[in-house]
Formats: C-alpha cells, structure tokens, sequence
C-alpha cells in the first residue's frame, strides 16, 4: 500500500525558512517523480515542484522559482522541499505526490498534507 | 502558462441524476505523436486530500466506479458523474500535464439538490 506522509510544517514569519519532508513507503521510490502541490485555505490547487525518479530533473512553478528547492534521498525514501523567503502568499497546506506510470505529472497518491502558515 | 477554466463553479444535482463539469484549455493539449490528451481529473472531497480519477482524459484510474467517465480532446474536456450518488460530494479539478507549469482548473463543486 503506497503511504506518503509529509512533515515539518509550522508557523514561520515573513522570510524566515522551512523544510518540508515526504517519507514515502508501498513502492520502488526511486522509479517514481514526486511532486508538491499546495493548496491556500480555500482555494484550489497550486503544482508547486516535481523532482524526477533519479533525482537529476527538478522543476519549480514561477512563484517559487528561485526561493524553493527540492530533493530526493533514496536511502530513506523522503523527498524535500526546502522553502526560503517565505512570505504570506506561500500559506498554504503541502500536499506531497506521487507521479504515475503515465506521467510524472500525474498524481496517483497524495499524502495528508501539511500546513504552512507565515506570519508576523 | 496553460490556462484551464472549469464551468460551472459549482452544481447541485438530484440523486442518481448526471453531473456534468466542463474544462477549457487555453491551447490544446494533445499531443499527435501519441496521440493522447494530456489531462487529468481529480476528486477532493471535504478535510481530504485530492484523489485521482482519469488521466489521459478518458482512463479512469484503476479501482475508480464506472459512473465517472471523461471525454474530450484538444481544448474541450467533459467529466460526467452519470448517476450521482451522496459520496460523490466534491470539489472536482482538472489538470493539465501537457507541459510544465503543470495547471489545474479552479475546481466545480458538487452538491446533492
């Protein structure tokens, strides 16, 4: 059974930093892309980043480019989204997911997510 | 970016009745070389996580009831719930995955009339 359990969130102030985890158990980890989607109180759902199988391809969304990154390690079957200069727009819920077989950007499992909140 | 634009926000519709939510893509999303449309529908019911139902616009993930079916091509994509049942209750959102950055619709939500 594909489990992804995400972790680390919290309250930060306006451009502080925080680490979101993903421990992902149920499948090969390293065969699969994992992606972070958000989804701000109320509203829809934001892709966030995808970091492929290996771990050699990452791509971000334009609100986070330059202020996010994400990483893998297979060792422990986690994935990583490093979040700095965080501001109030970045409030959100994390959702971590799996990519499929048809594509990376096809998200079969979700985890439970985790809250953001940023605030002075 | 690819735009999609989900009609209408919100529905209610009687039990065992059909649901229908469209979704509209600024500029195709098929791909000839394959020939597959690049997009996806999703479930969200309330306090849960998104729960896939369709990729490649019309194959319903496994373990998915056969009363959701998608169609579409191109730019024009249809989700039908074809005897809505109370667990049904949800908001719905498409995805493209044609090309990066990968968007959603803005969701329609669902209720029982």
């Amino acid at each position: 059974e594909v489990q992804l359990v995400e972790s680390g969130g919290g309250l930060v102030q306006p451009g502080g930093s925080l680490r979101l985890s993903c421990a992902a158990s149920g499948f090969t980890f390293n065969t699969y892309a994992m992606n972070w989607v958000r989804q701000a109180p109320g509203k829809g759902l934001e892709w966030v980043s995808t970091i492929s199988g290996s771990g050699d391809n990452t791509h971000f969304a334009d609100s986070v480019q330059g202020r996010f990154t994400i990483s893998r390690d297979s060792s422990k079957n986690t994935v990583y989204l490093q979040m700095n200069s965080l501001r109030a727009d970045d409030t959100a819920v994390y959702y971590c997911a799996k990519g499929g077989d048809a594509s990376m950007a096809v998200f079969d499992f979700w985890g439970q997510g985790t809250l953001v909140t940023i605030s002075s | 970016d690819i735009v999609l634009t989900q009609s209408p926000a919100s529905l209610a519709v009687s039990l065992g009745e059909r649901a229908t939510i469209n979704c509209k893509s600024s500029q195709s999303i098929f791909y000839s070389s394959n020939n597959k449309d690049y997009l996806t529908w999703y479930q969200q019911k309330p306090g849960q996580p998104p729960k896939l139902l369709i990729y490649w616009a019309s194959t319903r993930e496994s373990g998915v009831p056969d009363r959701f079916s998608g169609s579409g091509s191109g730019t024009d994509f249809t989700l039908t719930i074809s005897s809505l049942q109370a667990e049904d209750v949800a908001v719905y959102y498409c995805q493209q995955y044609y090309s990066t950055p990968w968007t959603f619709g803005q969701g329609t939500k669902v209720e029982i009339k």
